[in-house]
């Protein structure tokens, strides 16, 4: 199975502040099409997952244009410029290139 | 608008079958492209995909579960379902279902549905 290593796992931050998560994948994440499937969730506490960006870079439906992803193989990047109080959560990378799909371990963003 | 909302037994005994459902509105899975998968989540834990179930009714599972898993879908009352046979207290946990479209994996959740195993 494909493992995703995100980093950090905590992150401490004020409101205002940019803030970078890493997503490394143990193996390339580009198909043979040229599709890269990967994705980024937030979790706020008690709530589901929401989609923040899928297939690398793109914004999902409603998402702030504060959030950007960026990437290619197997390293992946999610930015918040402008870290607001509603981004407090757990934020996920998932690959569905390769079967099965997984998760990575997940990172919380907590208020410094 | 797209909802999806899963229902389940709530709590169920070790080595039962695990039986859920998936009720959304908003979308079909008879267009095509369209999927509905299942996830779960250990309480304090990270996420683990299940199983998806596409608009053509191909179906993908994770070998992790090898063949306890069974999914299934009901087009005309827009509704998947999930089974895990023999469960035991590792499938204590929140299961979601979530919608699948073209390019956009998960791009719509549900709430979640928690179900504890436990003798």
């Amino acid at each position: 199975d494909v493992v995703l290593t995100q980093t950090p796992s905590t992150l401490s931050a004020t409101i205002g502040q940019s803030v970078s998560i890493s997503c490394r994948s143990s193996q390339s994440l580009l198909d043979s099409a040229g599709n890269t499937y990967l994705y980024w969730y937030l979790q706020r506490p008690g709530q589901s997952p929401q989609l923040l960006i899928y297939l690398v870079s793109n914004l999902g439906s409603g998402v702030p244009n504060r959030f950007s992803g960026s990437g290619s193989g197997t390293d992946f990047t999610l930015k918040i410029s402008g870290v607001e109080a509603e981004d407090l959560g757990v934020y996920y990378c998932m690959q569905a290139t390769h079967a099965p799909y997984t998760f990575g371990a997940g990172t919380k963003l907590e208020l410094k | 608008q797209v909802t999806l909302k899963e229902s389940g037994p709530g709590i169920l005994q070790p080595s039962q079958t695990l039986s859920l459902t998936c009720t959304f509105s908003g979308f079909s899975l008879s267009t095509y492209g369209m999927g509905v998968g299942w996830i779960r989540q250990p309480s304090g834990k990270g996420l683990e995909w299940l199983a998806n179930i596409w608009w053509d009714d191909d179906k993908y599972y994770n070998p992790s579960l090898k063949n306890r898993l069974t999914i299934s879908k009901d087009t005309s009352n827009n509704q998947a379902f999930l089974k895990i046979t023999n469960v035991d207290t590792a499938d204590t946990a929140t299961y979601y279902c979530a919608r699948i479209s073209r390019g956009s994996v998960f791009d719509y959740w549900g709430q979640g549905v928690m179900v504890t195993v436990s003798s």
